[in-house]
Formats: structure tokens, C-alpha cells, sequence
């Protein structure tokens, strides 16, 4: 099947500072990304949908000032994470839908655990 | 988005079947039933999906009945490595909105 990949799969940030996490699609092309975050024992909460060459569409109550998408090439999406803050400590997940002739199927990434001090 | 319903946990002994229903009242037409399984620290992967009646792959058989209100995953002979949380998702288009997923709890 198809692979998403993250990057870095886990990062320790100072409070105030910026974190960038990548989203990749290794083997096939994604029009539409998607970011997901998971605090502990929870559910996936989605948070924004990327669109390739076009503004990233948020969920309600996420901030797109401070979590700002790119979705530069058909494979690439980052998320960054701005003026980070203990609470926005989370395990943030990426997935990409591919459109084959079998029908549509979504890959998710590995994650990536972000710790703010 | 319709929303799903599952068991908050189930616990199981290796080897047995383990069913897991999901309640989906409200499903649309055109809504595809998902199933994902989740390990701790590590993203979602795909087991199954499903439109009516029953679908089968090499992990697991989906069972939906004639009104699709509901819909059951079927695990044969679970081993201690399929302790996961399991989610239900309905899935029209684009979103994939998760549930509170089923935490699996496979004993020896």
C-alpha cells in the first residue's frame, strides 16, 4: 500500500518558539492532506484539510494563525506550529488520500509527538 | 458528518473471535463504513471498508446489515498483537471524522 511519511516523528520545543512538521506522501501524489491531533487517550481530532496549490481549509475552533499549513507540491504538506505553548503539546498526525481505479483510501503518517517546556 | 457509536472497550483471550459493533443511525447514502486500528504513538492503518452487506479481506470480515444503521467488524482468532483501538468512521468524500474508538484488550 501506499506510505506517508513525518518528519521528525518526535521534537522538544521552548515555549514561544516555532516547530515545522512535514507530511509526505512517498508513492503516490495527494491533492488533499489532511492534519490531525491526539492528546492522550483520546480520539483524532481534525484539525485543518490541505489543498495542494490553494489555502488550507480549518476546522472550527483551530486557529490558522497559529497552525499554519502549506501544501506546496503533491506530495509535501507542513504544519507549523507557532509561538508553541505547553497545552498545544500533542501527538500531531498527518494522512493523504489516494485515488486509484480500486477506489479512494486514506494513508496515514507515523505521527509526531510534540513536546513544549 | 454522521456520527458513529462503539463499546468503549471489549476484552478478549487469544484465539477467539472478537466482534465489534458500531452504531451509525444516521448514515448517509452515500456513506462508506471504515474501519482503522490504532497502535499507541503510531498513526491509524486501514482495515476494512465497506458499503452493504458483507465485505472480507485477509484480516477481518465487515458485516452491514440491509438499513446500515449499523455495522459490525469481525477480528478471527485474535492474537495478544491486535490489543489496539479500533474507530469506525463514516466516510463521504474527503473527511474522515474519528470516533471515540473501541479500546481491544487481548488477553493470553
Amino acid at each position: 500500500g501506499a506510505v506517508v511519511s513525518q518528519h521528525p516523528s518526535w521534537v522538544i520545543c521552548k515555549s514561544g518558539t516555532s516547530v515545522k512538521i512535514e507530511c509526505r506522501s512517498l508513492d503516490f501524489q495527494a491533492t488533499t492532506m489532511f492534519w490531525y491531533r491526539q492528546f492522550p487517550k483520546q480520539s483524532l481530532m481534525l484539525m485543518a484539510t490541505s489543498n495542494e496549490g490553494s489555502k488550507a481549509t480549518y476546522e472550527q475552533g483551530v486557529e490558522k494563525d497559529k497552525f499554519l499549513i502549506n501544501h506546496a507540491s503533491l506530495t509535501l504538506s507542513t504544519l507549523t506550529v507557532t509561538s508553541a505553548h505547553p497545552e498545544d503539546s500533542s501527538f500531531y498526525i498527518c494522512s493523504a488520500r489516494e485515488t486509484s481505479g480500486s477506489g479512494d483510501e486514506q494513508y496515514f503518517g507515523p505521527g509526531t509527538r510534540l513536546t513544549v517546556t | 458528518l454522521a456520527k458513529t457509536t462503539q463499546p468503549i472497550s471489549m476484552d478478549s483471550y487469544e484465539g477467539q473471535e472478537v466482534n465489534i459493533t458500531c452504531s451509525h443511525n444516521n448514515i448517509a447514502t452515500n456513506d462508506y463504513i471504515t474501519w482503522y486500528q490504532q497502535f499507541p504513538s503510531q498513526g491509524p492503518r486501514f482495515i476494512i471498508q465497506g458499503y452493504k452487506t458483507k465485505v472480507t479481506n485477509e484480516v477481518a470480515s465487515l458485516f452491514i446489515p440491509a438499513d446500515r444503521k449499523s455495522s459490525t467488524l469481525s477480528l478471527p482468532r485474535v492474537s495478544l498483537s491486535d490489543t489496539a483501538v479500533y474507530y469506525c468512521l463514516l466516510e463521504y468524500g474527503n473527511k474522515l471524522v474519528f470516533g471515540a474508538g473501541t479500546i481491544l484488550r487481548v488477553k493470553s
